[in-house]
């Protein structure tokens, strides 16, 4: 079965852009869960999506948005760019919602110049 | 959910067991114990997770007190691909997917 994936792998944008970055989970899982990595924070929570509905939200700006689709991948978009928000975000799924293990993709590692 | 304690970092020579502590002292009754690792700039990878019994499976075993105030993660035959950061997250599993990482602890294994 194949993992999960997450396209691009590499991203560098400029302060104000937006960026959409996606992630396909493993096949049959139905939820898909957002985080942000950082050497100064560490990893965090971005947001989850089970049956297209975000399920739950961590502490991060309204700038930060995604969506599900009817097949569960996932999108995750972020607007007006700015130089902190250069990490790796790693798109992580799961069977269900509620507890069950997840199974992380590589990440896309942006860069905001 | 529970914070975690963990200690920043362990070397383990290659070859032995690698135990890996954590501190969850105020976990509470329903509140699952997760292992996760991150090998350098890849995705975290699931180990293993327990509630109140030990675990073991293919990649560790789970020993949790009785107290459920700590746990401990081991390898049993460390391996230089076992060098990692290893996350112990302490949750509920009925409140979503997310997963609070701490810093983990830095397992170093030396040939």
């Amino acid at each position: 079965k194949a993992g999960v994936t997450q396209t691009p792998r590499y991203l560098i944008k400029t302060r104000g852009q937006q960026v959409t970055l996606s992630c396909s989970p493993i096949s049959g899982h139905r939820s898909v869960s957002w985080y942000q990595q950082t050497p100064g924070q560490g990893l965090q929570f971005l947001f989850e999506y089970f049956s297209e509905t975000q399920r739950n939200k961590g502490n991060f700006p309204g700038r930060f948005s995604g969506r599900q689709f009817s097949n569960s991948r996932s999108e995750m978009n972020v607007s007006t760019l700015e130089l902190g928000d250069s990490a790796l975000y790693l798109c992580a799924s799961s069977l269900e919602t509620g507890g069950y293990e997840q199974y992380f993709g590589p990440g896309t590692r942006l860069t905001v110049t | 959910d529970a914070k975690t304690t963990q200690p920043p970092s362990m070397d383990c020579a290659e070859g032995r067991a690698a135990n890996l502590p954590c501190n969850h002292s105020t976990i509470s009754g329903n509140e699952y114990v997760y292992w996760y690792r991150q090998i350098h700039s890849q995705g975290p990878q699931y180990i293993i997770h327990g509630l109140k019994n030990n675990e073991t499976n293919e990649m560790a075993s789970l020993i949790i007190t009785e107290d459920r105030k700590s746990s401990t993660l081991i390898l049993p035959h460390a391996t230089l691909r076992d060098t990692a950061v290893y996350y112990c997250i302490v949750r509920l599993t009925n409140t979503g997917n997310q997963f609070y990482f701490g810093t983990g602890t830095s397992l170093t294994v030396i040939p």
